[in-house]
């Protein structure tokens, strides 16, 4: 069982529509990040959501941390091929006494078609 | 400033043979974490190490090790390597309070044969 559960795995989508993809878990996570990977390279750093009920906007992307900090979302509006990668959320469920140890999602590979 | 940086890219190894990797931090970073990703596991913490003591390990055999350096530079070592090893290694880096972000670099590619 994932401790952090990413849906969907897979999203293929045409260039200009909208996606939600979403992270959840039944344990609390004092922040949530959440990362983008290209094939071959390193996750990189979107966001850190911190407070229940944030929301967090990066030019296209909407990011939303839930009120019980249990879920988060991230919403991306017109999509295009450039969007395409692996996206990852993590978090630490310890409350921080776990160091350096973040927990992560399955990802949720994106394709935009253009 | 500096990203983290992970040397050998891309490596190749066969069955029995050790490997060492290594990571060298963002400066000023004191913490360096290491995670195994499969396709199958997605990404799994190895161990972490801040100011050259290791502070947390994952669940993953004896055959895996790891230490930092004065530096902060960190070295990953695998030994008797198997086939299930064959994975991307990444390394990320932070300040290793609780809740600094982990700032990751672009892995390293082993292959088992």
């Amino acid at each position: 069982t994932q401790l952090l559960e990413q849906s969907p795995q897979f999203l293929s989508i045409q260039e200009g529509e909208n996606l939600t993809v979403y992270c959840n878990s039944s344990s609390v996570f004092s922040s949530l990040q959440w990362y983008r990977q290209e094939p071959g390279e390193g996750p990189v750093l979107l966001v850190t959501v911190v407070t229940g009920g944030e929301v967090k906007k990066l030019k296209r992307l909407t990011f939303q941390f839930g009120d019980a900090r249990k879920d988060s979302s991230l919403h991306i509006t017109a999509a295009q091929p450039g969007d395409t990668g692996l996206y990852l959320c993590a978090g630490d469920p310890t409350g921080g006494t776990s160091y350096g140890k973040l927990t992560f999602g399955q990802g949720t590979i994106l394709t935009v078609h253009p | 400033k500096a990203g983290v940086t992970q040397t050998p890219r891309y490596l190749i190894k066969t069955r029995g043979q050790q490997v060492t990797l290594s990571c060298s931090p963002i400066s000023g970073h004191r913490s360096v974490s290491w995670y195994q990703q499969t396709p199958g596991q997605g990404l799994q913490f190895l161990f972490e190490y801040f100011s050259e003591t290791q502070r947390n390990k994952g669940n993953f055999p004896g055959r895996f090790s790891g230490r930092q350096f004065s530096n902060s530079r960190s070295e990953m070592n695998v030994s008797t390597l198997e086939l299930g090893d064959s994975a991307l290694y990444l390394c990320a880096s932070s300040g290793g309070g609780p809740t600094d972000t982990q700032y990751f670099g672009p892995g390293t590619r082993l292959t088992v044969l």
